[in-house]
């Protein structure tokens, strides 16, 4: 199956920096990427759907500003998570969307952000 | 509002039982329903559903969706401890997901 690849798996770091979270598609083109963040023990929560060459489009009550999406190409798109607060701390998870035929997600191994 | 729910949202079992996950969805624009297997990092695919009434099967696992009365269910039939996760159903457009049913699957 297709392989997303999603970097770092894990990173800590002090309150107020920023942190980048890469996702990568390595063998197929991504038109459509999902960001989620998971709480321990619930489920998947969409963060924002971002689309190749355009803006990503935030769910209700996701801030824009804290969390910077670029998806430059058709196999890269990058979170940033912009001066982080312990309350960011979560787990990360994104996934792409094959296109050409069934859109099945195919997500990354999640990027566990630590903030202290 | 857009919603998806599952049911139960944790279930334990012993090795060999079957069990039945329901995944129900209220969506505009419904385009498929999704189910994924998490256990300890990434969700794994499973199943995608677009017509009522035919069944996927995979091994054990099965899956079937219900249009008219806007359902999915996911059995698992001689249940190994193996199987024990988090079982998500996500509903396309929007890729919404369940909050999942936890099961474990005891020795």
């Amino acid at each position: 199956g297709a392989v997303v690849s999603q970097h770092p798996s894990w990173v800590i770091c002090k309150s107020g920096t920023s942190v980048k979270i890469e996702c990568r598609s390595l063998d197929f083109q991504a038109t459509t990427m999902f960001w989620y963040r998971q709480f321990p023990k619930q489920s998947l929560m969409l963060m924002a759907t971002s689309n190749e060459g355009s803006k990503a489009t935030y769910e209700q009550g996701v801030e824009k500003d804290k969390f910077l999406i670029n998806h430059a190409s058709l196999t890269l798109s990058t979170l940033t998570v912009t001066s982080a607060h312990p309350e960011d701390s979560s787990f990360y998870i994104c996934s792409a969307v094959t296109s050409g035929g069934a859109n099945i997600q195919y997500f990354g191994a999640g990027t566990r952000l630590s903030v202290l | 509002e857009d919603k998806v729910v599952q049911s139960p949202l944790s279930l334990v079992v012993h090795e060999g039982d079957t069990v039945t996950l329901n995944c129900s969805y209220e969506v505009t624009n419904f385009r498929s329903l999704l189910w994924y297997k998490q256990e300890k990092k990434a969700p794994t695919f499973l199943f995608m559903l677009t017509s009522s009434g035919i069944e996927k099967k995979s091994g054990r696992l099965s899956s079937i969706l219900d249009k008219k009365e806007l359902f999915s269910i996911l059995n698992i039939t001689a249940t190994q401890t193996g199987d024990s996760a988090i079982y998500l159903c996500a509903v396309e457009r929007d890729m919404r997901f369940g909050a999942g049913t936890r099961l474990t699957v005891k020795p």
